[in-house]
């Protein structure tokens, strides 16, 4: 069974501090896609980055890393020196069966200033 | 280029009436996806299309759903009867083969 876990449903930061939303997956498939998007307040779905089981490598994207691991079936996401601007739900999903996604229940970032 | 338009951004009907919610997905792309949102559930998929031919339906709710796509650049999502329990946001997706969902700005229904 496909699965995909975050266990934080609620994260409060104050700005400039780093933060990790955790996303533990579940699959028996060796080729899978891993994806975190972004829900802000307006509501609209942005995507955020694309991993293939294949690839390890973190990556980093300005303020944004993220953190691959297939031994502990996670992709960690890690914001760095927050911004009011990242208060939003994020969202983690498993891509599987080559059209099925799914989504994690989500985690809400609260950034003050 | 412009990304997926759904219509309307909101849509606030009674019980019992149809509602019809509309996708125009991105150019190009041949898959078509129709997502529910709410708070208890999460993110649910309804159906999926592939060149315009309803892949899996197995997430449609009930007999009240049904979901068309007559061309590559069009899609409806219908709702007869509409039902409180129906009220939620509908999101419609679209993606090329191997790639990333893009998501519309969804449509909010309210089902008095």
């Amino acid at each position: 069974a496909q699965k995909v876990t975050q266990a934080q449903t609620e994260i409060s930061v104050v700005e400039k501090e780093d933060v990790t939303l955790d996303c533990v997956y579940e699959t028996r498939d060796t080729t899978y896609y891993l994806f975190w998007y972004k829900q802000p307040p307006s509501g609209e779905l942005v995507f955020l980055i694309r991993r293939n089981s294949f690839d390890e490598q973190n990556e980093i994207s300005g303020r944004y890393s993220w953190n691959f691991q297939k031994s502990t079936s996670s992709f960690n996401f890690t914001i760095t020196a927050s911004q009011v601007v990242d208060s939003a739900v994020y969202f983690c999903a498993l891509l599987y069966n080559f059209n099925k996604f799914y989504f994690g229940s989500g985690t809400k970032l609260n950034v003050k200033p | 280029d412009a990304g997926v338009i759904q219509s309307p951004r909101h849509e606030v009907t009674e019980m019992g009436q149809e509602v019809t919610l509309r996708c125009k997905p991105i150019s190009g792309h041949d898959y078509l996806f129709w997502y529910r949102q709410t708070m208890m559930r999460g993110l649910e998929l309804l159906i999926y299309f592939n060149n315009n031919v309803p892949i899996d339906d197995s997430g449609m709710p009930e007999d009240r759903f049904s979901a068309k796509m007559p061309n590559a650049s069009f899609s409806t999502l219908k709702i007869q009867p509409s039902e409180p329990r129906d009220s939620a946001v509908y999101f419609c997706a679209s993606r090329l083969a191997a790639g990333e969902l893009f998501f519309g700005e969804g449509s909010r229904l309210t089902v008095l």
